[in-house]
Order: C-alpha cells, then structure tokens, then sequence
C-alpha cells in the first residue's frame, strides 16, 4: 500500500538557521501531498501541499516541492524562528475512492534561541 | 465556523468501560476520518467515511466502532476500553476529494486505567 516516510527526529536548530525536512512517498499514481504541523498540545494545522508533480507549496517562508522523479516532498525554510517549534507531519492523498490521509510518523524540530 | 468539534477533551477509564467520543463539523463536509496518536508512532487511521452511511475500516480498527447517521456527526465507540487504547484521538473533515486538505479538530485525550 501507499505510505510516507519521514527523517527521524528531533531535529535542533539556532534561530535563524536552514531547515531541512525530508519526506519521501511510495504510492501508485500521483497523490496529492501535504505538510502538517503541530503545536504543542494542539491539533493538526494544514501548513502546505502540492498536488501535481513539480508544483511547489508555500506558506509563512516554508516550502515544498513535488518531485516525481524521487517521490520526494522535503519541507525547507530559510530561517527558522523559536516559534517554529513544532512536530511537522507529511502526508498523502489517496487517489482511490477512500480518499484517505496517510501520515508519516513526524519530526519534531526544536528552535533554540 | 467552529469547524471541527471534538468532545470530550479529556476522558479517563477504567479498563472494561465503553464510551463514546464525539465529533461534529459544520462544513457539509463529505469526509471525515478518526485517527490516533501515540509517541514515535504518527497518526494512524481507525475508521473513515466517505459519506452519511458509509464508513469503513482503517489501519487499526480493533476495538472500536463508528456509524455515520448524519453527514455532520462521526461518533467513534470503545466497545470495551484497554490500557492499549490510551491515545490521544483526532477526528478530521474533508469537503473536497483528492487534492484538498482535511480539517482537524482539537483531540481527545483518553487514559484508560
């Protein structure tokens, strides 16, 4: 079945630093893909998503980038801000009638001042 | 636009207990799913609807039930709650197929003694 893997965490960074998430899918067709975060004792919060090759999501200075060619979907962010401080979750679309969200396992980044 | 509402926030069990955990949307969404969170382990997908009387299993369906008698509401059951099922429980919408995003509500965080 299709699935999503996620580099482990935590990942601790300076403020200001380059971030870098890696997200890679395995999947028949090309799903939609989506980043996710999560805030310390909060739901789930759409933050970006692509839904055709080469399509590049953005949203509050992240990006992503839908690579086909290495079922690739690695969040970035030019510098990060201690509020960035969160469990960042990728995930696909099925493209089946179920229409079901399938997660990695998330990485949790912490910013440190 | 209370989006997803989830109830309650917090529960705790005794082990052998069944209960209900309520979700409810207000967006005339199609979609809605339940999943659950544990540490290292993602969200993984219990049961999902595509439709008022239409549901389905997920990932990790032992243990509970759902029915979907109104498009709003997507109750889930504990038929019979085990310290197993101590988790922290997301319900989530979705109003379009395939590339659009799902909507997440607040969690239930559930403890089962």
């Amino acid at each position: 079945g299709n699935s999503v893997t996620q580099m482990e965490g935590p990942v601790t960074l300076s403020e200001e630093a380059f971030l870098t998430i890696n997200c890679t899918y395995t999947a028949t067709g090309y799903p939609s893909l989506f980043w996710y975060v999560q805030y310390p004792g909060e739901g789930l919060q759409l933050l970006l998503k692509a839904t055709k090759a080469d399509d590049k999501g953005s949203n509050k200075g992240f990006e992503a980038t839908y690579r086909k060619e290495t079922t690739s979907f690695h969040l970035e962010k030019g510098s990060v801000q201690v509020s960035d401080s969160a469990v960042y979750f990728c995930a696909l679309r099925e493209m089946d009638s179920s229409y079901k969200l399938i997660f990695g396992s998330g990485t949790r980044l912490l910013v440190r001042p | 636009n209370a989006g997803v509402t989830q109830t309650p926030k917090f529960q705790v069990l005794k082990t052998g207990q069944s209960m209900t955990l309520q979700c409810a949307q207000d967006m005339n969404h199609e979609y809605m799913s339940w999943y659950r969170q544990d540490p290292g382990m993602g969200l993984r997908l219990i049961h999902y609807s595509v439709g008022a009387g239409i549901t389905d299993q997920g990932e990790v369906p032992n243990g509970y039930n759902v029915s979907r008698s109104t498009t709003e509401d997507f109750p889930l059951r504990l038929l019979s709650a085990a310290p197993s099922q101590t988790s922290v429980y997301f319900c989530a919408s979705s109003g379009t197929a395939g590339s659009g995003g799902y909507t997440f509500g607040s969690g239930t965080r559930l403890t089962v003694v």
